[in-house]
C-alpha cells in the first residue's frame, strides 16, 4: 500500500528556517516523480516544487531561491529545506507522488500525504 | 505561467441533480488536465486526469470533458458525499498550476 507521511512543521519566526520530511513506503521515491503542494489556510492549493527521478529539480517562482527540495534514497524520503520563511508562506504543506500511466510519469498527482501545518509568525 | 480559472466559485444543488464544473486555461493545454476533490481536513483526491480518464476507483457519475483551454468536470446525479471542493490542475514547461477551486455545496 502507498503511504506518505509528512513530519516537520510547526510554528517559526520570519526570516527562519525548517526542514519537512515526507516518508514513502509502498514504492521507491527515488524511480518516481515527487512534489510538494501548499495550501494557504482556507486558501487553494499551490504547486511548490518537484523533484524528477532523473535529479532535475524545478520551483514556483514564489519559493525560487529559498526553498529547495532534495531525497534520501536510503531512507525513501522526501525533503523540503525552507529558508527566509514569510508570514505568507504559512500553509499545510502535502508531498504528493507524481502518477505514472504507462511507462512514462503523467502531469497529475495520485498520492497524497496528509500534510504538515507551518506557521510562519512572530 | 497557464492559468486556470474556474467557475462558478460556487455551486449550490440538491443530491441526486446533475452538477458541472468548469476550468479555462489562459492559453492550451492540449488534453493535459486533472481535475481533484477535497473534503474539509483532507488531501485532495485524483478524479479524472488527461480531461477525461477516470482515475482508479472513481464512480462512473463522474465524467470529463474538453480539450485546449475549456474543460468541464460533470457528476451526472450528486450523491451526498460528493460536496466538496474541486480543482482542476495543467503542467506546462515543468510548472504546475491549479485553479482557484469550486466549492459545491449543498442547497
Amino acid at each position: 500500500e502507498v503511504q506518505l507521511v509528512e513530519t516537520g512543521g510547526g510554528l517559526i519566526q520570519p526570516g527562519g528556517s525548517l526542514r519537512l520530511s515526507c516518508a514513502a513506503s509502498g514504492f521507491t521515491v527515488s524511480s518516481n516523480y515527487m512534489s510538494w503542494v501548499r495550501q494557504a489556510p482556507g486558501k487553494g492549493l499551490e504547486w511548490v516544487s518537484v523533484i524528477y527521478s532523473g535529479g532535475s529539480t524545478y520551483y514556483a517562482d514564489s519559493v525560487k531561491g529559498r526553498f529547495t527540495i532534495s531525497r534520501d534514497n536510503s531512507k525513501n524520503t522526501l525533503y523540503l529545506q525552507m529558508n527566509s520563511l514569510r508570514a505568507e508562506d504559512t500553509a499545510v504543506y502535502y508531498c504528493a507522488r507524481v502518477a505514472r500511466f504507462g511507462e512514462q510519469p503523467s502531469y497529475y498527482f495520485d498520492y497524497w500525504g496528509q500534510g504538515t501545518l507551518v506557521t510562519v509568525s512572530s | 505561467e497557464i492559468v486556470l480559472t474556474q467557475s462558478p466559485a460556487t455551486l449550490s444543488l440538491s443530491p441526486g441533480e446533475r452538477a458541472t464544473l468548469s476550468c479555462r486555461a489562459s492559453q492550451s493545454v492540449s488534453s493535459y488536465l486533472a481535475w481533484y476533490q477535497q473534503k474539509p481536513g483532507q488531501a485532495p483526491r485524483l478524479l479524472i486526469y488527461d480531461a477525461s480518464n477516470r482515475a482508479t476507483g472513481i464512480p462512473a457519475r463522474f465524467s470529463g470533458s474538453g480539450s485546449g483551454t475549456d474543460f468541464t468536470l460533470t457528476i451526472s446525479s450528486l450523491e451526498p458525499e460528493d460536496f466538496a471542493v474541486y480543482y482542476c490542475q495543467q503542467r506546462s514547461n515543468w510548472q504546475y498550476t491549479f485553479g482557484q477551486g469550486t466549492k459545491l455545496e449543498i442547497k
